[in-house]
C-alpha cells in the first residue's frame, strides 16, 4: 500500500530551529508537498520539491532524498505563529496526492 | 495565489436531510477537490474533476455526489446526511497547465449531524 509517515507531535521553543521529518511509500512518486494548517483552518501550500536536494524560502527550507523516500521540513527562527500542523503530501504516479496525518508542532516561549 | 470560497462555513442539520455544499473559485483553475477530514487526521479524497463535464470519485465517494458544469463551481452534495458525516470538508484546486500544479484551499464547511 501506500502511506506516509511523520511524527504525531513536536515541541521547540521560540527562536530555536525544528526539523520535521517524513518517509514515504508510494506507487511511483512525482513530487512532494509541505503545507502548514493552523487548528480549524484550512491547509496553506509552503514547499514543494520533485529532485532531491534542499529548497529554501526563507525561514522555511525542504529537503528530499527520493532514494530514501525522506523529506523534511526545517524551520528556523520559530515564531509562536508558526505553532500549527505541518502536512506532508506526495503526488503518487498517477499524479494523486497522499496525505499525511501531519505533524502538530507545539512552540513554546 | 486562488480566491476559493466555500459556503455555509458552518453547518447543523439532521440525520436523513439533503445538504449542497458549495464551492466556487476565481481563478479559472481546470482541476477541482473535495477533502474529508476529521481533526488530527489525514485528508481523504472525496472526488475530484480535471475540468468541466469531468467528474472523477476519490477514496470516499459512496455517499455523495458533485457535479462540474461551470469552471468554477464544484458542488458537493450528499443525498441523507448520517452522524458518520459529521466532519470538516475542504474544496481545493489547482491549475493543471502549472508545473508544479500546488492545490490551493477554501476555507472549509464543518458539518454537524445530529
Amino acid at each position: 500500500g501506500q502511506n506516509i509517515d511523520q511524527p504525531t507531535e513536536m515541541t521547540a521553543t521560540e527562536g530555536a530551529i525544528v526539523q520535521i521529518n517524513c518517509t514515504y511509500q508510494t506507487s511511483g512518486f512525482n513530487g512532494l508537498f509541505w503545507y502548514q494548517q493552523h487548528a480549524g483552518e484550512a491547509p496553506t501550500f509552503l514547499s514543494y520539491n520533485v529532485l532531491d536536494g534542499l529548497e529554501e524560502k526563507g525561514r522555511f527550507s525542504s529537503f528530499l532524498s527520493r532514494s530514501k523516500g525522506y523529506s523534511y521540513l526545517l524551520l528556523k527562527e520559530l515564531q509562536m505563529k508558526d505553532s500549527a500542523s505541518y502536512l506532508c503530501a506526495v503526488r503518487s504516479g498517477n499524479y494523486q496526492l497522499i496525505w499525511g496525518a501531519g505533524t502538530k508542532l507545539i512552540i513554546k516561549p | 495565489e486562488a480566491d476559493i470560497y466555500q459556503t455555509p462555513r458552518y453547518l447543523v442539520i439532521g440525520t436523513g436531510k439533503k445538504i449542497t455544499l458549495e464551492c466556487s473559485q476565481t481563478m479559472g483553475h481546470d482541476k477541482m477537490y473535495w477533502y474529508q477530514q476529521d481533526p488530527g487526521m489525514e485528508l481523504h479524497l472525496i472526488h475530484y474533476s480535471y475540468g468541466v463535464n469531468s467528474t472523477e470519485k476519490g477514496d470516499l465517494s459512496s455517499e455523495s455526489t458533485v457535479s462540474r458544469i461551470r469552471t468554477e463551481h464544484f458542488p458537493l452534495t450528499l443525498e441523507s446526511a448520517r452522524p458518520s458525516h459529521t466532519s470538516q470538508y475542504l474544496c481545493a484546486s489547482s491549475d493543471l497547465a502549472g508545473d508544479v500544479d500546488t492545490q490551493y484551499f477554501g476555507p472549509g464547511t464543518r458539518l454537524t449531524v445530529l
